[in-house]
């Protein structure tokens, strides 16, 4: 069965460090690929996607990912953090025409000291 | 604000009971999809309606049901409740059948005592 990997189940980071969340996924066919955030007590909001072109996906707040189709990852990054970037982070795929469903990992919750 | 409107926020109920959960997608999206997430299986797929007929199905129990209506409103019906169904659900919308971009509701924290 498809699968979503987020390596690190908690990360804590002080304000302007650099952040890297990895995420794989096991699927050998086309995939289009996404980002949530959750902050406390919201909603998952889209940070970024990725269906086809530039591997390099820049999106909101700052945030940009890496698809590197032959190692099947997915990884967010920011330069630097903010206090208020914690939050959880789910990476998701969809796997091309099988609809519209999204199979997520285990998720990253990101804690950022001031 | 996601426009996704779930309805109710919270709901405390007891084993062995009925519950039903609502969604309102966002103006113009025809798909809605159904999660549930907990704090040992992370967020899971349950179902996926477009435009009034069911879509795809993911790890779904027996004992819940959903449907899409003609407005595109969709309610999960969750019924014989048991413990371990206490979750958040999250509803979620899109335009079309594929996802390019779905939008999430602020969930229903569903808690079964």
């Amino acid at each position: 069965a498809q699968s979503v990997s987020q390596h690190n189940h908690h990360v804590i980071l002080s304000e302007a460090a650099s952040l890297e969340l990895g995420c794989n996924y096991s699927y050998g066919g086309t995939v289009n690929l996404f980002w949530y955030v959750q902050y406390p007590g919201q909603h998952l909001q889209l940070l970024l996607k990725y269906f086809s072109g530039d591997p390099l996906v820049k999106g909101i707040k700052g945030f940009e990912a890496e698809f590197i189709k032959s190692k099947f990852s997915f990884n967010l990054r920011k330069p630097s953090v903010q206090w208020s970037d914690t939050a959880e982070y789910f990476c998701a795929v969809n796997i091309y025409n099988q609809g519209g469903k999204l199979i997520f990992g285990q998720g990253t919750e990101l804690s950022v000291k001031p | 604000d996601s426009g996704v409107t779930q309805t109710p926020k919270h709901l405390i109920t007891a084993t062995g009971q009925r519950v039903t959960l609502r969604c309102s997608p966002r103006s113009g999206d025809l798909s809605v999809y159904w999660y549930q997430q907990s704090l040992d299986q992370g967020l899971q797929f349950l179902i996926q309606y477009y435009n009034g007929e069911e879509r795809a199905k993911g790890n779904i129990l027996e004992r819940f049901s959903a449907q899409q209506f003609p407005d595109l409103h969709s309610e999960l019906n969750l019924s014989s409740l048991e413990l371990g169904d206490s979750a958040l659900y999250f509803c979620a919308s899109s335009r079309q059948d594929r996802v390019t971009e779905a939008f999430f509701g602020q969930g229903t924290r569903l808690t079964v005592v």
